[in-house]
């Protein structure tokens, strides 16, 4: 297993585009999390899902962000008429929810830019 | 909420030097604790975790203890290394597989 994989590593986008973000989980794993990390900061939650539920969703999650996992497995983050304030860093982790003290595996992540 | 508030400002050290990083947590009930590493151009990393109070998390010579009394988990090691130079980020989770809380970050840089 190559671990939590997200792609692009790198987007630079105009002022009002629309950018997707996707996430490829380890196999097998039933939670899929996304966190948002600005410069200096710890990540914030976005939202998780448990297998194809989205069982939660932060406040910072506004109508212009979607996420989605449509067969359980990778998951896509959108972004409608992105704005400066969302340049950041896009963090996926993903957990295996069977037991106690389960662990969270981070991909490297997707940096935004808009200009 | 939930919040995690880690020790302000980044910390230089020369090896061999002793290492501390204060985190306090506020949560209820008995939260999960972590310390996850971030070095240069990776992935957070999980570095030591703790489940219930007065546990002790250790791994690579980093050590944490869930001090439910003071709501803290400060990471310690003994002796720091060159290559332990990385962004150290305290997290806590209220259960299991749900959303981590991070704190600030503190940017660790360690001299020869």
């Amino acid at each position: 297993d190559t671990g939590v994989s997200q792609n692009p590593r790198h987007k630079i986008t105009k002022r009002g585009q629309n950018v997707t973000f996707r996430c490829d989980p380890i196999s097998e794993h039933n939670r899929l999390y996304w966190y948002r990390q600005t410069l200096g900061q710890g990540p914030e939650f976005l939202t998780y899902f448990q297998n194809e539920a989205q069982l939660e969703k932060s406040r910072l999650l506004s109508d212009r962000f979607s996420a989605e996992r449509p067969k359980g497995s990778f998951s896509t983050l959108e972004i409608q008429r992105t704005e400066q304030g969302d340049s950041a860093m896009y963090l996926c982790a993903s957990s295996l929810v069977r037991q106690m003290n389960t662990e969270a595996f981070f991909g490297q992540g997707t940096r935004l830019t808009v200009v | 909420g939930n919040s995690v508030t880690q020790m302000e400002g980044p910390v230089t050290l020369s090896e061999e030097a002793f290492l501390t990083i204060n985190c306090t947590y506020t949560a209820t009930g008995y939260p999960s604790l972590f310390w996850y590493v971030q070095y240069p151009g990776e992935g957070l990393q999980l570095l030591l975790k703790a489940t219930k109070a007065d546990d002790k998390g250790s791994n690579k010579g980093f050590e944490a203890t869930y001090r439910k009394e003071t709501t803290s988990f400060h990471l310690e090691k003994g002796s720091v290394q060159v290559s332990d130079s990385a962004v150290y980020f305290c997290a806590l989770q209220q259960t299991s597989g749900s959303r981590l809380t991070f704190g600030e970050g503190t940017q660790l840089t360690v001299n020869p």
